[in-house]
């Protein structure tokens, strides 16, 4: 069964540190895609990075990337020189392949930066 | 602005009503999911669906529909409320089945906040 595990329920890291946020998958798809999503206090899901199952390489997005580890059936995010505006909760997603479009979400990690 | 609506932004109501809540999605996305999170939890996915039919059921409990009509907008209904079903609601759409050409990444409406006293 599709499923997404967050083994951390908060952080505090540095300002201006690098942070690795966990997140570790099951499925039994072949075709599958992880997703990011950070919400701010306001509330509001802001898409990060997404990674498919047959990319090759990781991605990739400004400050953001993901440590795709597919033996492992790991997806972490990492942020680099971490920013106060980061302190938000994060969550990992997955989405199976078609025609299966569910997409799950982790319990998420809340994220606080210290100045 | 992820381009989706949801309307009402805040309902409060008592236990025991009804309420029904409202996604329009992003232009051209076919596929339209719900989701609960309550506080300080993390998204529960309830339901989805793709051009008007119902696609995948999370756990959403029998007092909960939802459907989605010819001009994609989406409903999700609440019924016999009680105080545990107080939760933001989100409704997320995507352009669709997932492919090589598109991620089917989430676009997020800003949450319908539902309060039961």
């Amino acid at each position: 069964a599709q499923k997404i595990t967050q083994t951390q329920p908060g952080m505090f890291v540095q300002e201006k540190e690098a942070v690795t946020l966990d997140c570790t998958y099951d499925t039994s798809d072949p075709s599958y895609g992880l997703f990011w999503y950070k919400q701010p206090s306001s509330g509001e899901m802001i898409f990060l990075i997404y990674q498919g199952s047959y990319d090759q390489q990781n991605a990739t997005e400004g400050r953001y990337s993901l440590n795709f580890q597919k033996a492992r059936k790991s997806a972490n995010l990492v942020i680099s020189a971490s920013q106060l505006g980061d302190s938000a909760m994060y969550f990992c997603a997955m989405r199976e392949g078609p025609p299966n479009d569910k997409i799950i979400f982790g319990k998420g990690t809340r994220l606080h930066i210290l100045p | 602005d992820s381009g989706v609506t949801q309307t009402p932004k805040h309902l409060i109501t008592a236990t025991g009503q009804r309420v029904t809540l409202r996604c329009s999605p992003r232009s051209g996305d076919l596929s339209v999911y719900w989701y609960q999170q309550s506080l300080d939890q993390g998204l529960q996915f309830l339901i989805q669906y793709y051009n008007g039919e119902e696609r995948a059921k999370g756990n959403i409990l029998e007092r909960f529909s939802a459907q989605q009509f010819p001009d994609l907008h989406s409903e999700l209904n609440l019924s016999s409320l009680e105080l545990g079903d107080s939760a933001l609601y989100f409704c997320a759409s995507s352009v669709g089945t997932s492919g090589v050409e598109s991620t089917g990444e989430l676009f997020f409406g800003e949450g319908s906040r539902l309060t039961v006293l």
